[in-house]
């Protein structure tokens, strides 16, 4: 059971351009979401989707874009890429009651 | 909107006991979440409270209060492996913020020997 799984780890970016993170969740869960941290900012909601098929935005959604085409699958898109968007990306589900479970992030370097 | 509160740092030695604050104001209420994150790696889930009163779980108790908008994770003990960052979130109400979790900015305890 891999729970859920962030590609990939690390990735350094130049200005401009685009990349996708992929999450991947075999737990079933309904509930996915797209977090980034940066130092003294905490965890920061971008985008999160209620289930397959479905997306809505969090706090801090400009410059970024989702998509759930499969329920274990939550893909994070920067068309894009920004200096303002280096930070850690954390991808988490959940099932319908319960707690978060977080992959193990991705790290973002945009140059 | 949503406002969760707690303190940026803490210290504490080894064998002691640390209380962490939090405080919040959301748009109703449905459950907080303590989460502990060591520097480097993914948060993991510690405890939940829904109702009002202290909930423990080994070493660590986690305590609500709805009435004052206001929770405490206690950690006994303590080691140096409990040195990390402590995430206190928040789940509201249903309705258009169904689903969605919103994280205070972390507490950072250091464990001293």
């Amino acid at each position: 059971n891999a729970g859920v799984t962030q590609t990939p780890k690390f990735r350094v970016l130049k200005t401009g351009q685009s990349m996708t993170l992929l999450c991947a969740q075999d737990m079933n869960h309904e509930y996915m979401y797209w977090y980034r941290q940066d130092p003294g900012m905490g965890l920061r909601l971008i985008h999160y989707s209620v289930g397959e098929g479905t997306t809505a935005k969090g706090e801090v959604p400009d410059g970024y874009n989702v998509s759930r085409l499969k329920k274990q699958n939550f893909l994070l898109g920067l068309e894009s890429a920004a200096p303002s968007q280096t930070s850690v990306y954390f991808c988490a589900s959940r099932p319908n009651t319960g707690e978060l479970f977080f992959g193990e992030g991705s790290r973002l370097t945009v140059l | 909107g949503q406002n969760i509160d707690q303190p940026t740092e803490m210290t504490a030695t080894e064998g002691a006991i640390v209380q962490i604050n939090c405080t919040y104001q959301t748009s109703g209420f449905n459950g907080l979440f303590w989460y502990q994150q060591h520097a480097g790696e993914a948060p993991t889930f510690l405890s939940y409270n829904v109702l009002d009163g202290l909930e423990e779980k080994g070493r660590f108790s986690s305590f609500l209060s709805r009435s004052k908008g206001y929770s405490y994770l206690l950690l006994k003990e303590l080691q140096m492996k409990d040195s990390a960052s402590y995430l206190c979130a928040v789940r509201p109400n249903r309705g258009s913020t169904l689903g969605r979790l919103y994280f205070g900015r972390g507490t950072q305890l250091t464990v001293w020997p």
